[in-house]
Formats: C-alpha cells, structure tokens, sequence
C-alpha cells in the first residue's frame, strides 16, 4: 500500500523568504507520480507541480520547486520569495500504477503561514 | 484555461435524503474521480471511473454510492440514504492518462460541502 508522510503540521516563514514542506513516500511501484497541491481557507485544491519517478530533473513551476530525492523517497516542495498569499493548507499525492491502481493517496498537510 | 466545475457549492440535507452532487470533468479528460475531505483531515479516495464504468473504488464507496456520466459532459456522485457522517467537502478531479508524463496530472474541481443533520 502507498503512504505519504508529512511531519510538520504548520509551518511559519517571513515573507519573502524561501521555505521547504517535507514529504515522504512509501510505494513498492517502480513508476509513479508525486503531487504538490495547495488548499487555501476556502477550501479548494489547487494543482501546483508534478514529478515523475523516471524523470531526472527536478520539477520546476515558477517560484515552486521540488527537491526529489528518489533513494531517500522524498519530494520536499521548496516555495522561494514567500507571498502572503502562500498562506494556506499544502498537501503532498501520489499517484502509483501497482495494478491499474490510479487513485491518488494524500499526506495529512502542512499548514503554511507566511508572516509580513 | 480548462477547469472542472462543481454544483452546488454548498448542499445541506437531512440524515436518510438522497443527495446528488455534479461534476463537469475538464472537456478532453478521459478519467474522472471523486474524493472527500472530513473537516480538518486529508483527502480521501472514494472512485475512479473511465470508459462509462468504475475502474477502482475504496472502501469507502460503498452500495450507498453510486457515481454515472449521464450525458458527454456531467459526471455525478449520488449518495443513497445520508448519514452524519458523510458531512464532508466533496471533490470531483478529472485527469488525461494515468502513468503518462504530461498527463496524469488530477485536477480538481471547486468543491461541493455537503452538511447532513
């Protein structure tokens, strides 16, 4: 079964600065697909970067970035030059393709608060 | 640029009302999903379907779920008999395919908050 990890329940970064959330995955799956996606306070999900499992490059999508680590099976999302806008509920998916399987399985979330 | 609608945005019920929620997937998505969210926990998977059947379902989604794409546009989740404890924010997600790089990605809809007294 997959599992995603994410340790930090809330996080706080002053704005304008940089701030990496940490996830970490657990699959059997050789291919498969990890997701950052962004829930602010009115609830909606919001897509924000995807990373292959086959992919060599880090991800990059304008100030996101994610720092895949595939050995230690982490994929930490790095927002640089916070905004205050940033503040909101950010979750790491994956996607993995054991048996047809095309579900994405969610972390718990990191809650982002940027401060002026 | 594309996105998936849901309707309505707010929905409240008595326990036992049947209740429909609708979903408009991105046009040329083949694979739609719906997923839940209990106030202050993760999103859950409930069903996927493709090719006008489920291709997977959780244990969640049980014989008071039911999911159907009616017509070439609406994809909708009915829940039978409400109960308390299906008081959650319902998403519905469409997707290209699955495990192709460019195209697996899910996107999600609004939303639909659904409230059962």
């Amino acid at each position: 079964a997959q599992k995603i990890t994410q340790t930090q329940p809330g996080m706080f970064v002053q704005e304008k600065e940089a701030v990496t959330l940490d996830c970490t995955y657990d699959t059997s799956d050789q291919s498969y697909g990890l997701f950052w996606y962004k829930q602010p306070s009115s609830g909606e999900m919001i897509f924000l970067i995807y990373q292959g499992s086959y992919d060599e490059q880090n991800a990059t999508e304008g100030r996101y970035s994610l720092n895949f680590q595939k050995a230690r099976k982490s994929a930490n999302l790095v927002i640089s030059a916070s905004q205050l806008g940033d503040s909101a509920m950010y979750f790491c998916a994956m996607r993995a393709s054991g048996a047809g399987s095309y579900q994405l399985t969610f972390g718990k979330g990191t809650k982002l608060s940027v401060i002026p | 640029e594309p996105e998936v609608t849901q309707t309505p945005s707010h929905q409240v019920t008595q326990m036992g009302q049947e209740v429909i929620l609708r979903c408009v997937p991105i046009s040329n998505h083949l694979y739609f999903y719906w997923y839940r969210q209990i106030l202050g926990q993760k999103v859950e998977f409930l069903v996927s379907f493709y090719n006008n059947e489920i291709s997977e379902k959780s244990e969640i989604f049980d014989d008071q779920f039911s999911v159907e794409r009616p017509d070439g546009s609406n994809f909708t989740l009915k829940i039978r008999s409400t109960k308390l404890e299906d008081s959650a924010m319902y998403f519905c997600a469409s997707s290209g395919v699955p495990g192709l790089a460019g195209e697996e990605t899910q996107y999600f809809g609004p939303g639909t908050r659904l409230l059962v007294l």
